[in-house]
């Protein structure tokens, strides 16, 4: 068990729709970054939140935003699903020294119909 | 090796053989790496990392090269265990504006027969 926890597990919907997915951090952990991971593209950073602010961004799409509140949990809301949107994301966590080491969630597996 | 295209490559090993799993990055400027391994159903967990301005470490078991002239990584994993069957990244990490980017490598799947 990493300590990073997501929710929910799994997630099925209809293209169109807007889901959010919730990431809690390890405790102590003030930053946090989320993945995509699909079959075709392997393993994916979208963006990485440090103490409540944006800190890095990677592949996101427009459609998908993210935000890390005060208490250090962070959501990523993905809007206008696509077929291709299907994926596990994950949510790693770290303390945001130098070593930047990442302790990764379990994922939600996000099923677009 | 590094995959190339939509399928991970495969390494098959007898239980108590030593493994090496490969792994080419591109970024020039990446000066801090990292080894993950990926359990089905799970999520990436943390194996060993190393920074640029070393070539060798060493942990439990497992032993990280870099060769920074040819932009290459590898894990070395001895006496190899069922455990141990998994599939494993590599990610290469540059800093920029003060946080690490990672960049992710497609994978290797390990698969160890008792």
């Amino acid at each position: 068990d990493s300590g990073v926890t997501q929710t929910p597990k799994h997630l099925i919907t209809a293209t169109g729709q807007r889901v959010t997915l919730r990431c809690s951090p390890r405790s102590g952990d003030l930053s946090v970054y989320w993945y995509q991971q699909s079959l075709d593209q392997g393993l994916q950073f979208l963006i990485q939140y440090y103490n409540g602010e944006e800190r890095a961004k990677g592949n996101i799409l427009e459609r998908f935003s993210a935000q890390q509140f005060p208490d250090l949990h962070s959501e990523l809301n993905l809007s206008s699903l696509e077929l291709g949107d299907s994926a596990l994301y994950f949510c790693a966590s770290s303390d945001g020294s130098a070593r930047e080491t990442q302790y990764f969630g379990p994922g939600t597996r996000l099923l677009v119909l | 090796g590094e995959s190339v295209g939509l399928h991970l490559p495969t390494l098959s090993v007898q239980e108590g053989d030593n493994s090496i799993i490969n792994c080419a990055y591109s970024n020039s400027a990446s000066d801090y790496f990292i080894w993950y391994k990926q359990e089905s159903g799970k999520g990436p967990q943390f194996i060993i990392d190393i920074r640029s301005n070393i070539d060798k470490r060493q942990g439990q078991r497992v032993t990280v090269l870099l060769n920074k002239t040819v932009k290459h990584l590898s894990l070395q994993i001895a006496a190899t265990q069922p455990g141990d069957s998994a599939v494993y990244f590599c990610a290469e990490n540059f800093s920029e504006m003060g946080s690490y980017i990672p960049t992710f490598g497609r994978g290797t799947s390990l698969i160890v027969h008792p």
